[in-house]
């Protein structure tokens, strides 16, 4: 079975400093895809980035920043030099590769991001 | 660029009633899912759909729960009788995902269900 943990629940900082939201999961697959998902206060799922298990390569998007690890399960997310706007609730989540039944999303708990000005 | 619709919005209903959330897919999108949010908690998988049928289904989508494509365009689910704990956002999402790839999901914004 397949399981995302996001040890942090909520994270507060002030604005312009970085901040790291921590994913680590659990599967038995060899391919698979990790997900970053947004969800602002009023409440739609943002997607923000999708990587495939072959590819380890850290990924840089204007402020924010993804770091794979297959070696710890892990797949961080670091928002830099943050924003009031950044503050949300940021989903990991984990799918299987190619499945001809779908390929349904399993989600973290969730990080409370609080930017405060 | 092409959104994941959803209505309604809100909906509040009487426990045991029956509610229809609908969504309006991506139009060149093959597969659709619901998922649901209890308010606080994370998101989870209920139902994927595909060729007019159910691909999956989690423990939660139990015989209260019925998922359909009436008109090629609406996906519809629907909830027979409703119980106090089925209160939740329920989200959509859909994508085209040809054969043997894992194309994102784009969800829908949502419909908050109030259960009374």
């Amino acid at each position: 079975a397949q399981k995302v943990t996001q040890a942090q629940t909520e994270i507060s900082v002030v604005e312009k400093e970085d901040v790291t939201l921590d994913c680590v999961y659990e599967t038995r697959d060899t391919t698979y895809y990790l997900f970053w998902y947004k969800q602002p206060p009023s409440g739609e799922l943002v997607f923000l980035i999708r990587r495939n298990s072959f590819d380890e390569q850290n990924e840089i998007s204007g402020r924010y920043s993804w770091n794979f690890q297959k070696s710890t399960s892990s797949f961080n997310f670091t928002i830099t030099a943050s924003q009031v706007v950044d503050s949300a609730v940021y989903f990991c989540a984990l799918s299987e590769a190619g499945r001809a039944a779908g390929n349904k999303l399993t989600f973290g708990g969730g990080t409370r991001v609080l930017v405060k000005p | 660029e092409p959104e994941v619709t959803q209505t309604p919005s809100h909906q509040v209903t009487q426990m045991g009633q029956e509610v229809i959330l609908r969504c309006v897919p991506i139009s060149n999108h093959l597969y659709f899912y619901w998922y649901r949010q209890i308010l606080g908690q994370k998101v989870e998988f209920l139902v994927s759909f595909y060729n007019n049928e159910i691909s999956e289904k989690s423990e939660i989508f139990d015989d209260q729960f019925s998922v359909e494509r009436p008109d090629g365009s609406n996906f519809t689910l629907k909830i027979r009788s409703t119980k106090l704990e089925d209160s939740a956002m329920y989200f959509c999402a859909t994508t085209f995902n040809l054969a043997g790839s894992t194309d994102t999901q784009y969800f829908g914004p949502g419909t908050r269900l109030t259960v009374l």
